[in-house]
């Protein structure tokens, strides 16, 4: 299953509402948004499209079934420069898109 | 607290073996399916592997099948990634990351990560 972000960068000002679009070649269930800064692991923000991992702050959320799917910073903060990526964990072999970078404006 | 803790990485010359090994803690291991990620310098995330709890599934991405190994000791809280016939494009940091399976969850925690690099 190929998955295929967009935009590929994005550039914000702090307090802009963000959104990150996602879409799966095919119907999926299982989907992930992760958000990773430079040397560091990636961090799971949401898991099963919309579900708010546990310590997330709630200015993230997500949306979407089937294909397309959403990632949205309501107000976006200092901290949350990074890049995105979106998975799904539907089908093996997982994948990921190919990430958004999200920059300061 | 969940720790992950990857060890193993270095530079290696192409046709070269290494075997990467995560160690885990904070966390009943025998629980969980873990997973290999890794990340291309300055490029974005590629699932390797992954073993399930017990050990009887596993699967690879297309890249690796056929040269990579995932094992695990439950006994020892530990994963390993057995790497053969290295390429040039296998340069990447390699992530241990671990699923709940019974919880609808992606990958909830993540090591710091080793460097393979791999160059004659």
């Amino acid at each position: 299953i190929q998955m295929t972000q967009s935009p590929s960068t994005l550039s914000a000002s702090v307090g802009d509402r963000v959104t990150i679009t996602c879409r799966a070649s095919q119907s999926i269930t299982w989907l992930a948004w992760y958000q990773q800064k430079p040397g560091k692991a990636p961090k799971l923000l949401i898991y099963k499209a919309s579900t708010l991992e546990s310590g997330v702050p709630l200015r993230f959320s997500g949306t979407g079934s089937g294909t397309d799917f959403t990632l949205t910073i309501s107000s976006l903060q200092p901290d949350d420069f990074a890049t995105y990526y979106c998975q799904q964990y539907n089908t093996y072999p997982w994948t990921f898109g190919q990430g958004t970078k999200v920059e300061i404006k | 607290e969940v720790q992950l803790l990857e060890s193993g990485g270095g530079l290696v010359k192409p046709g070269g073996s290494l075997r990467l090994c995560c160690a885990a803690s904070g966390f009943t291991f025998s629980s969980y399916t873990m997973h290999w990620v890794r990340q291309a310098p300055g490029k974005g995330l590629e699932w390797v592997s992954s073993i399930s709890a017990g050990g009887n599934y596993i699967y690879y991405g297309d890249s690796v099948k056929g040269r990579f190994t995932i094992s695990r000791d439950n006994a020892k809280n530990s994963l390993c990634l057995q790497m053969n016939t290295l390429r040039a494009e296998d340069t990447a940091v390699y992530f241990c990351s671990r699923v709940d399976d019974y919880a609808d969850s992606a990958f909830d925690s993540w090591g710091q990560g080793t460097l393979v690099t791999v160059s004659s």
